[in-house]
């Protein structure tokens, strides 16, 4: 089954760190992007960037550089996200999800879309 | 950044209505417009790529229109398990952002 399957809920302190991860399965999980999305409780969803497994290439939004840190494990296919040093605002849904590439019917150029989501982490920070 | 504003930010609508979802940029993004559907509780699921292209496996009442600054998403007759909330997302340039969302309702 092609699936991508997230950690547990998290609840943490300010100031602790913490790593979450996503683990792909049924497809190459080298050869595509993977992206976060957080949702904070009854809000929208934010891009936060994207990373490649094959060589761990990485593109934030600038909202988030500096804040969090994507990384990867090619070998265990299995993709994450961390923070040195929570704080109450991170406190939400964090969701990974592939990025597939779809053409267009009539100029054939390139889409990409998240196509494959995983079910959430929720991270909750407080003291 | 480009800035995605949709409207309504939700309605309600009775079963078999036609229920439309403008999206707005703050800028020109040509086509490169999607859709998602998030249920209560769940992750977001592809819709529509490409403005107008249907992502395998979804309903025909669903399907977008427009371009450049101005697009919409339609169900042409809304079902009880279209309750959910809607975003549409560029990929024009990055960051990829999201539009803040709709709320849809059954009347």
């Amino acid at each position: 089954e092609v699936q991508l399957v997230q950690s547990g809920a998290e609840v943490k302190k300010p100031g602790e760190s913490l790593k979450i991860s996503c683990k792909g399965s049924g497809y190459n999980f080298t050869n595509s992007w993977i992206g976060w999305v957080r949702q904070m409780p009854g809000k929208g969803l934010e891009w936060m960037g994207i990373i490649y497994p094959g060589d761990s290439d990485t593109r934030y939004s600038p909202s988030f550089q500096g804040q969090v840190t994507f990384s990867a494990d090619k070998s265990i296919s299995t993709a994450y996200l961390q923070w040195s040093s929570l704080r109450a605002s991170d406190t939400a849904m964090y969701y990974c999800a592939r990025q597939g590439y779809y053409y267009d019917n009539i100029d054939s150029s390139p889409h990409d879309a998240f196509d494959l989501w995983g079910q959430g982490t929720m991270v909750t920070v407080s003291s | 950044d480009i800035q995605l504003t949709q409207s309504p930010s939700s309605l309600s609508a009775s079963v078999g209505d036609r229920v439309t979802i403008t999206c707005r940029a703050s800028q020109s993004i040509s086509n490169y417009l999607k859709w998602y559907q998030q249920k209560p509780g769940k992750a977001p699921k592809l819709l529509i790529y490409a403005t107008s292209s249907l992502q395998s496996g979804v309903p025909s009442r669903f399907s977008g229109s427009g371009s450049g600054t101005d697009f919409t998403l339609t169900i042409s007759s809304l079902q009880p398990e279209d309750i959910a909330t809607y975003y549409c997302q560029q990929s024009y340039n990055t960051p990829r952002t999201f539009g803040q969302g709709t709320k849809v309702e059954i009347k």
